[in-house]
């Protein structure tokens, strides 16, 4: 089946500095990904949606400029938060789908960020 | 109002339980319908997809009501790990999947 690699699993920072997060599709081509962010007890909230060679599309309430989203191959996608502070602790959830939609979402392992 | 709204419980109960959980949606054009499990500090894993005719899978069976906007799982002969959260997810063509922010369910011995 189709498979997404993200990493890293986890990381710690430091206030003030950048992270990024990558997500693979192993076997596929991965034409549009989304990111999401989970906050504990809290639902999936999509944060971004990008296509291959496009510029991400943002969710209301999503700085474009802190969540920087590049999508410059058919496999590979990444999310670099920005100057990161801690409230921008979350657990970072990437998806992909193909063209024709052939292996419907798949889900990255997910990224739990904590910044200090 | 939240487009994807569940109840989030917690729902403790003993193996071998049967228990149901519900959702509804706000969005009439919406056009697919998943149950996916959380397992905790995980991804979301699909559990199944959620057919008007409602749907079977082992233990597992799925509901749709559409003119409701209501969806359902009903988990029968609980077992320990099943424990978990279960997000109801809508799918609208052209969008994401959009989740709901899940029931957990904790089955004990």
């Amino acid at each position: 089946g189709a498979v997404v690699s993200q990493h890293p699993s986890w990381v710690i920072c430091k206030s003030g500095t950048s992270v990024k997060i990558e997500c693979r599709s192993l076997d596929f081509q991965a034409t549009t990904m989304f990111w999401y962010r989970q906050f504990p007890k809290q639902s999936l909230m999509l944060m971004a949606t990008s296509n291959e060679g496009s510029k991400a599309t943002y969710e209301q309430g999503v700085e474009k400029d802190k969540f920087l989203i590049n999508h410059a191959s058919l496999t590979l996608s990444t999310l670099t938060v920005t100057s990161a502070h801690p409230e921008d602790s979350s657990f970072y959830i990437c998806s992909a789908r193909d063209l024709e939609f052939i292996y419907g979402y798949t889900f990255g392992s997910g990224t739990r960020l904590t910044v200090v | 109002r939240k487009e994807v709204e569940q109840d989030p419980g917690p729902f403790n109960v003993p193996e071998g339980a049967t228990v149901a959980f519900n959702c509804t949606y706000s969005n009439s054009a919406s056009q697919s319908f998943f149950w996916y499990r959380q397992d905790c500090r995980k991804e979301p894993k699909l559990l199944m997809s959620v057919y008007s005719s409602g749907n079977e899978d082992g233990r597992f069976t799925a509901q749709l009501n559409r003119a409701s906007q209501y969806i359902s799982l009903l988990i029968r002969d609980s077992k320990l790990s099943d424990s978990a959260t279960y997000l109801c997810v809508v799918y609208q063509a052209g969008t994401a999947l959009i989740f709901g922010k899940g029931t957990t369910l904790s089955v004990s011995s």
